[in-house]
């Protein structure tokens, strides 16, 4: 079983302030990292799957980055808005097998008016 | 949204007793998994399907089983329903070329308690 930690476990931000963390694992074996946006009551939605040391995804306001070398992945998310508070999970794919996906505990973000 | 219905969506059992969840898809993709969420746990993986009738276990399968008779419905079965197995269940799916490297989605969760 992979370790994957995600810090901080939980956050809170202002409206209008930038924010991010960070998602560590094993970069032994890797093969994919995902992340995954999860509101309350709601089902985790994908925000971006990444294989490439050096990659850099983004989605309007929110993007990440990945190495894999070292073995860690940033989220940013510029000018956070209250519809930004969730759950980001990220979830790693290792070269074993195609299930063996597995999700960190997440970083809760909460953003304050 | 993806097509992934999960039923029931909340469900309270004594201990003992055997449970079926039901995840029904309609985008015809040929993986479906099962997770669990539990406080301090990230999602962990109890069964998925790579195809009908095609099953492999997961890494917290004891005391589940699971049936995928046809592509569009994956079942989760608690033989014999335990506390411990009280939590979020929520099932995913993932096109062709499997999780690894494209995005799941998932279903909306099952709240089990077993009393």
């Amino acid at each position: 079983i992979l370790n994957v930690e995600q810090s901080p476990q939980s956050l809170h931000v202002q409206e209008g302030d930038s924010t991010n963390f960070t998602c560590s694992f094993p970069s032994s074996n890797f093969y994919a990292l995902h992340w995954y946006r999860w509101e309350t009551a709601k089902s985790p939605e994908a925000l971006f799957v990444m294989t490439l040391n050096g990659d850099e995804k983004k989605k309007g306001r929110i993007s990440a980055t990945l190495n894999t070398k070292e073995g860690y992945s940033y989220l940013y998310i510029k000018g956070s808005q209250p519809e930004d508070s969730a759950t980001y999970l990220c979830a790693l794919t290792d070269s074993g097998g195609y299930q063996k996906v597995t999700f960190g505990t997440g970083t809760k973000l909460q953003v304050i008016p | 949204d993806a097509g992934i219905t999960q039923s029931p969506r909340h469900k309270v059992t004594e201990t003992g007793t055997p449970v079926t969840l039901r995840c029904h898809q309609t985008e015809n993709h040929r993986y479906m998994y099962w997770y669990r969420q539990d406080p301090g746990h990230g999602l962990r993986l109890i069964h998925y399907s790579y195809g009908v009738k095609d099953t492999d276990k997961g890494e917290v399968s004891d005391g589940y089983s699971v049936s995928r008779s046809k592509t569009e419905d994956f079942l989760l079965t608690l033989e014999s329903a335990t506390s411990s197995q009280t939590s979020v269940y929520f099932c995913a799916i993932s096109e062709d070329s499997a999780i690894m490297n494209t995005e799941a989605f998932f279903g909306q969760g099952t709240r089990l308690t077993v009393v």
